[in-house]
């Protein structure tokens, strides 16, 4: 399974920008980028993902390096909803549909 | 209902039981996935059935066994548990696509073995 190194924790205060980042130095060529996040309580829920270009949806940014060896997760205004632990997932282009979370960033909105 | 329904939320069992997890998705997904859920571990992919075949079975325990009756409900049946089973038992579902593949999960059952 590929690997992904996220720091344990951050903290952030509210409505300002949040630049979650992620290493995954064994990327393959056709390896997907996802990012979850699971809020208290809660199943993990989807995010963004991303191949080689840049992506923006209406919950956040993904920000990938021209290697692909890292990538950042973008909240542009941190709310205290955005509290959670964030996922940063390699799709493996040969397994499809299996997904291997690693441990995770705990982020904290500081009001 | 809609999304990835779970049931029961809560669960506890002991060792010498037999208890079933249910999951529904209501998304008309093609793939629906059991995830295990430890105290500061991260998730753990336990089963993935894709079109209703079984594609994985992570080295899961045979007290875990697993049945896909149809594309939308997936159960996990458990007998002769231990304590270290207990855990948070997430249950997911996608649309296997080319370059989609985004998973919806739902709540979750919080087991525990006593």
């Amino acid at each position: 399974d590929a690997k992904t190194t996220q720091p344990n924790s951050m903290e952030s205060n509210e409505e300002e920008p949040v630049h979650l980042p992620c290493n995954h130095s064994t990327i393959s060529g056709t390896d997907y980028i996802h990012w979850y996040r699971q809020l208290p309580s809660q199943g993990p829920e989807y995010v963004i993902h991303g191949l080689t270009s840049n992506v923006n949806n209406r919950m956040a940014s993904l920000a990938i390096a021209e290697d692909r060896k890292s990538s950042t997760l973008i909240l542009h205004r941190a709310t205290l909803r955005d509290a959670a632990v964030y996922y940063c997932i390699l799709r493996e282009a040969n397994t499809g549909n299996q997904f291997y979370f690693g441990t995770g960033t705990s982020l904290t909105v500081i009001p | 209902e809609t999304g990835v329904t779970q049931t029961p939320r809560h669960l506890v069992m002991g060792m010498t039981n037999k208890k079933s997890l249910k999951c529904e998705q209501h998304l008309g997904h093609n793939a629906m996935y059991w995830y295990k859920q430890s105290a500061k571990k991260p998730l753990e992919l336990m089963f993935v059935y894709s079109l209703e075949e079984r594609v994985e079975n992570n080295s899961v325990p045979s007290r875990f066994s697993p049945e896909c009756p149809n594309s939308s409900h997936l159960f996990l049946h458990l007998h002769t548990l231990q304590p270290e089973d207990s855990a948070l038992y997430l249950c997911a579902s996608s649309q296997v696509l080319a370059g989609a593949y985004e998973q919806y999960f739902g709540p979750g059952t919080r087991l525990t073995v006593t």
